[in-house]
C-alpha cells in the first residue's frame, strides 16, 4: 500500500530565508503527487501536483517540487520565505479508486 | 464559482447524540471524498462516493460511521452514538467527473466536531 513520510515535524525558519519540506513516498508504480497547504483553522488549498512529464513542478506562491524517482522524494521549496507562509504543509500521493495518502504534516513557524 | 462547502463548520455534541456533516462539492463535481483529521495528526481517508455510490469506505470505522451522495442535494457524514474520541476536524474533497486516480482533489473549509 502506498504511504506518505514527512520527517519533520516541525521547521523553523527567518523570514527572507530559503525553505525545504522534505516528502518521501512508498508506492510501487508511477506515484501522483500534491503538495497542500493549511492554515490554522482552515481546510486545505493546493499548492501544486505532479502527474508525469517535467520532473520540477512550479505551484502558487513561488513554491516548486521536485520528484526524483531514484530517491522516492517530493521535496518543497521556496526560494525566500515570507511570513504569511506560516503553517501546516501536507505532502499526498494518491493511488487506486482516489484514495490519497497524506504525511503528517509538517509545521512552518517564520521568524521575523 | 463557489468551492466546496461543509456545514456546519463547528458541531458540539454531547456524547450518544448523532452528528451530521454536510458536503456539498464544487459545481459539475460528482466525486466526493471524506477525510477525517485528529489533533496534531494528518488527514486520513474515509470514504469515496458518487453519486448514490459508495466507491471506497476502506478507511471509514466498521459501527456508527454511515455516508451517502444522494442523486439530489449533499453528501452525508454521519456518527451515530458519538464517543469523545470522534472529536475531530472532518474535510469533504470533490473531482472532477473523470474520477480518474490523480484528479485533484478540492477541499472544503472543515467541519470540526467536539463531543463532550
Amino acid at each position: 500500500a502506498q504511504s506518505v513520510t514527512q520527517p519533520d515535524i516541525h521547521i523553523t525558519v527567518s523570514e527572507g530565508a530559503s525553505l525545504e519540506l522534505r516528502c518521501n513516498y512508498s508506492y510501487g508504480a508511477t506515484p501522483y503527487l500534491f503538495w497542500y497547504v493549511q492554515s490554522p483553522g482552515q481546510g486545505l488549498q493546493l499548492l501544486l501536483k505532479y502527474f508525469s512529464g517535467d520532473t520540477l513542478v512550479q505551484g502558487i506562491k513561488g513554491f516548486e517540487a521536485e520528484f526524483k524517482r531514484s530517491q522516492s522524494s517530493f521535496n518543497l521549496r521556496k526560494p525566500s520565505v515570507h511570513w504569511s507562509d506560516a503553517a501546516e504543509y501536507f505532502c499526498a500521493v494518491v493511488a487506486n479508486n482516489n484514495d490519497m495518502r497524506f504525511g503528517a504534516g509538517t509545521r512552518l513557524t517564520v521568524k521575523p | 464559482n463557489a468551492g466546496v462547502m461543509q456545514n456546519p463548520r463547528h458541531l458540539v455534541r454531547r456524547r450518544g447524540q448523532e452528528a451530521r456533516l454536510r458536503c456539498s462539492p464544487m459545481k459539475g463535481h460528482s466525486h466526493v471524498y471524506w477525510y477525517r483529521q485528529l489533533p496534531e495528526e494528518g488527514l486520513k481517508f474515509m470514504v469515496y462516493l458518487q453519486k448514490e455510490n459508495i466507491i471506497d469506505e476502506s478507511g471509514m470505522p466498521k459501527e456508527r460511521f454511515s455516508a451517502e451522495f444522494p442523486k439530489e442535494g449533499p453528501s452525508i457524514l454521519r456518527i451515530q452514538q458519538v464517543v469523545r474520541g470522534d472529536s475531530a476536524a472532518y474535510f469533504c474533497a470533490s473531482s472532477a467527473t473523470s474520477g480518474g486516480a490523480g484528479d485533484t482533489q478540492y477541499f472544503g473549509p472543515g467541519t470540526r466536531l467536539t463531543v463532550l
